[in-house]
């Protein structure tokens, strides 16, 4: 199984709601990522967990707030967005790449199909 | 600092020309990853390619093929007799720095029949 799922497919909310984007692989991945695209532009990194510890964290306002239950599954909760804040969500998973000299080389990370978030 | 540049923001090419995707990218580590992805209007990045710094050997896969050259840090992409199919916005990453990856800006793909 090589697949990321990603749900909803599509999300729209309101400024005062609370929603959670969820993912799922079963690839014995032990890093997990959730990026923000907006439209013609390239993935931004949010959040990367490394077995199911989060270790970064690229200065994300508050108002999104990552969960990692288990090595399988990725939450981003969210709670007062903007409508700025609306994007494609994508999640990924990878290899956990180390450092130093024997460094890992399988971390291509492997992306879901995203949730298109409408924030109004 | 850009890390990775693709000069080129979108190309049209008609169906079974040869195209090629440039990624040019800037880095101090001398252990570090380059990747190309492709995003189709579904929206979901599919992995094409992974290669090391220390293998610079051309790869080719079916109508793919990717020129990787230290000398001029760079690291193209050749798509030959190009299909509808084809069209995508393609990204060049790298990776370096522990599982962060650094995205071009990507390449819009335009094949017209």
């Amino acid at each position: 199984d090589t697949e990321v799922t990603q749900t909803p497919k599509h999300l729209v909310m309101g400024m005062t709601n609370k929603k959670s984007l969820k993912c799922e692989q079963h690839m014995g991945h032990r890093a997990m990522y959730w990026y923000k695209q907006k439209a013609k532009k390239p993935p931004e990194l949010m959040f990367v967990y490394s077995y199911e510890k989060l270790s970064i964290n690229e200065s994300v306002p508050s108002r999104f707030s990552p969960e990692c239950p288990n090595s399988s599954l990725l939450n981003l909760h969210l709670h007062a967005l903007q409508p700025e804040d609306s994007a494609l969500y994508l999640c990924a998973s990878s290899q956990v790449a180390t450092s130093g000299p024997k460094r890992s080389s399988y971390n291509e990370q492997f992306f879901g199909p995203g949730t298109r978030l409408t924030v109004l | 600092a850009q890390k990775v540049t693709q000069a080129q923001t979108e190309i049209s090419v008609v169906e079974k020309e040869d195209v090629t995707l440039d990624c040019v990218y800037e880095t101090r580590d001398t252990t570090y990853y380059l990747f190309w992805y492709k995003q189709p209007p579904s929206g979901e990045l599919v992995f094409l390619i992974r290669r090391n710094s220390f293998d610079e050997q051309n790869e080719i896969s079916g109508r793919y093929s990717w020129n990787f050259q230290k000398s001029t840090s760079s690291f193209n992409f050749t798509i030959t007799a190009s299909q509808v199919v084809d069209s995508a916005v393609y990204f060049c990453a790298l990776s370096y720095n522990f599982n962060k990856f650094y995205f071009g800006s990507g390449t819009k793909l335009n094949v017209k029949p």
